[in-house]
């Protein structure tokens, strides 16, 4: 039982690329949840799904695309990173459990 | 989902209790109290929740007001390890219908001194 796991764990772009960083949890969960903590700030949900095949924007939404294809995965979308979304991203699965988070710096 | 207010800041000397207080004024019947810690850079950890009893688990008691509109996370016999920012958060509880956002305030930085 992995719990959640995130990748990468940390990724430098140049502003202007793409990524998609990758979440998975293999507690059988419906909901899953993405969210930012930016520097000494506290986390910002950015998206959420409450099933498979289901989204919906959270707090701050712009620039972010997600994708819930299945129970186990959530996958969040950069297609254009800009240095405002250096950030670190959090995935959560449920309201208890959240991963190790992907440290994301954007030059 | 109600909003929270919780002090900036705290501190607590070790193998004390830890009393940290949230005001949730506007909280519906639905709602749950949640809360939560992160230390350091490390991944939210979800410590406790309730409706209103009281409740208790391994690593806190969580104590809720009468009327809902306060509650109070006690760590009972606190040590350095719980140095943390500490999140009470309120929100309609649903684990297998629609989900509702988990949204998180500025929470409570609390020192633990030795």
């Amino acid at each position: 039982n992995a719990g959640v796991t995130q990748t990468p764990k940390f990724q430098v772009l140049k502003t202007g690329q793409s990524m998609t960083l990758q979440c998975a949890q293999d507690m059988n969960h419906n909901s899953m949840y993405w969210y930012r903590q930016d520097p000494g700030m506290g986390l910002r949900l950015i998206y959420y799904s409450a099933s498979e095949g289901t989204t919906d924007k959270g707090e701050v939404p712009n620039g972010y695309n997600v994708s819930r294809l299945n129970k186990r995965e959530f996958s969040l979308r950069l297609e254009s990173a800009a240095p405002s979304q250096t950030s670190v991203y959090f995935c959560a699965s449920s309201e208890r459990y959240f991963g190790p988070g992907t440290r994301l710096t954007v030059l | 989902d109600a909003k929270t207010t919780q002090p900036p800041s705290m501190d607590c000397a070790e193998g004390r209790a830890a009393n940290l207080p949230c005001n949730h004024s506007t909280i519906s019947g639905n709602e749950y109290v949640y809360w939560y810690r992160q230390i350091h850079s490390q991944g939210p950890q979800y410590i406790i929740h309730g409706l209103k009893n009281n409740e208790t688990n391994e690593m806190a008691s969580l104590i809720i007001t009468e009327d809902r509109k306060s509650s109070t996370l006690i760590l009972p016999h606190a040590t350095l390890r719980d140095t943390a920012v500490y999140y009470c958060i309120v929100r309609v509880k649903s684990e297998y219908s629609s989900a509702s956002k988990i949204i998180f305030g500025s929470g409570t930085r609390l020192s633990i001194r030795p």
